[in-house]
């Protein structure tokens, strides 16, 4: 499974956006970029996922560099709900596919 | 609003008892996973069923965990003994059936002492 490295924290404030950054540099041809997030005390959530092109959808926006060897996660105004581990990670797309987690980033949302 | 549902959401017990944990997944959802989260190890997969057939269970100890899917509304994980080093947080999530997403379940708390 291709490796992604994120940062371990990240801070900011409520109502600001927020640029979460995933390093891929291995990626395959196949590789789709997905981003789940996990609230304290709950269960990994869908955020987004991509393969080349930029996507946006009403929890967030992916920007996928040109080649494809890293992606930011856009928080356009983050709120306090949004204070979670953010996990980058990479899948091919058959169906479901078995996710492999790393560490994800904490992100702390200060009002 | 479809959830994968799991039961119990917490369990204590002692070590050497059997433990089996329960999740019905979304209906329509064809594939079934099953995660395990600890503060070292973060979330790791132990194994996964696709229309209810074993695809992958290399993440689970073997000679004391089993995972069955009896049917297509219910998955099963047991640990038969429990150790302490079992102490965690099992997730189970559903996916497929057209949708790309995983869905995961609320977790069961494991406590062995």
């Amino acid at each position: 499974d291709a490796k992604t490295t994120q940062p371990n924290s990240m801070e900011s404030n409520e109502e600001e956006p927020v640029h979460l950054p995933c390093n891929h540099s291995t990626i395959s041809g196949t590789d789709y970029i997905h981003w789940y997030r996990q609230l304290p005390s709950q269960g990994p959530e869908y955020v987004i996922h991509g393969l080349t092109s930029n996507v946006n959808n009403r929890m967030a926006s992916l920007a996928i560099a040109e080649d494809r060897k890293s992606s930011t996660l856009i928080l356009h105004r983050a709120t306090l709900r949004d204070a979670a581990v953010y996990y980058c990670i990479l899948s091919l797309i058959q169906g479901a596919q078995k996710l492999v987690f790393g560490q994800g980033t904490r992100l702390t949302i200060n009002p | 609003d479809a959830r994968v549902t799991q039961t119990p959401r917490h369990k204590v017990t002692e070590m050497g008892q059997e433990v089996t944990m329960r999740c019905q997944p979304i209906l329509g959802h064809n594939t079934v996973f099953w995660y395990r989260q600890t503060m070292m190890q973060g979330l790791e997969l132990l194994a996964y069923f696709r229309n209810r057939a074993p695809l992958d269970d290399s993440g689970m100890p073997k000679d004391r965990f089993s995972a069955e899917m009896p049917d297509a509304t219910l998955a099963t994980l047991k640990i038969q003994p429990s150790e302490p080093r079992d102490s965690a947080v099992y997730f189970c999530a559903s996916g497929g059936g057209g949708s790309y997403e995983q869905y995961f379940g609320p977790g069961t708390r494991l406590t062995v002492t």
